[in-house]
């Protein structure tokens, strides 16, 4: 079975501070994501990486940078935490090509800053 | 951008009715239409997914609808049970790119199926 794994299921940080999300995925697959959920407003995407050391912008990057320096692993960066980005932060990795866009989800990382 | 409109947010059945939820997008463009189901503690996952060449999809009690015209797809649950107590998400994409065909994803519905 497909794994995504998030290894952080709850962090609680300070405002200002740097904070670094991981997420592996066992399946060797190209395509990674990071979404954010809130109530109300769904899962937005943060950013996404179709390969090694390559990135792009999702609909809401601001305040976020992201590194994927192996395959496996694609790392979400929050550069100083606001009070703003308390979220639940989901990782995704992409499944299939050519019209199947299937994605396998972490069971996510809630983080809360004080 | 795409945009997907979801609802109800909360939706509220007995054991044993049917539930229905509704989306609609605004790119006429997007092809792929899938639903995810988000339990408690857990990440979202994928239970039946529409491509735009078909109108209808089954599997046993879940099925989905896709109105290309009207640009709005739904998703059915027939026979409920407590077990289908979750969030469930709509989304929609466009084409395969090659790079990273981005999912679009409505805001969700709670589901609460009672005893």
């Amino acid at each position: 079975d497909v794994k995504v794994t998030q290894s952080s299921r709850y962090l609680v940080k300070r405002t200002g501070e740097k904070v670094f999300l991981e997420c592996v995925q066992d399946m060797d697959h190209e395509n990674m994501f990071w979404y954010r959920q809130d109530p109300g407003l769904g899962l937005r995407l943060i950013y996404f990486s179709y390969d090694v050391k390559m990135k792009e912008k999702g609909d809401i990057p601001e305040g976020y940078s992201v590194s994927r320096e192996k395959k496996e692993r694609f790392s979400l960066i929050l550069e100083s935490a606001s009070t703003n980005q308390t979220s639940m932060y989901l990782c995704a990795s992409l499944t299939g090509s050519s019209g199947a866009n299937v994605l396998t989800f972490g069971a996510g990382s809630r983080l809360t800053v004080l | 951008g795409e945009n997907v409109e979801q609802h109800p947010s909360t939706l509220s059945v007995q054991e044993g009715d049917s539930a229905v939820i509704k989306c609609t997008y605004s790119d006429s463009a997007s092809n792929y239409f899938p639903w995810y189901k988000q339990e408690l503690g857990k990440g979202p996952q994928l239970i039946i997914d529409i491509r735009s060449n078909v109108g209808e999809k089954k599997d046993q009690r879940i099925a989905v609808t896709l109105n290309k015209t009207a640009k709005h797809f739904s998703l059915h649950i027939t026979e409920t049970q407590p077990e289908d107590s979750a969030v469930y998400f709509c989304a929609a994409s466009g084409d395969w790119t090659g790079t990273a065909s981005k999912l679009t994803f409505g805001t969700g519905t709670r589901l609460q199926v009672t005893l």
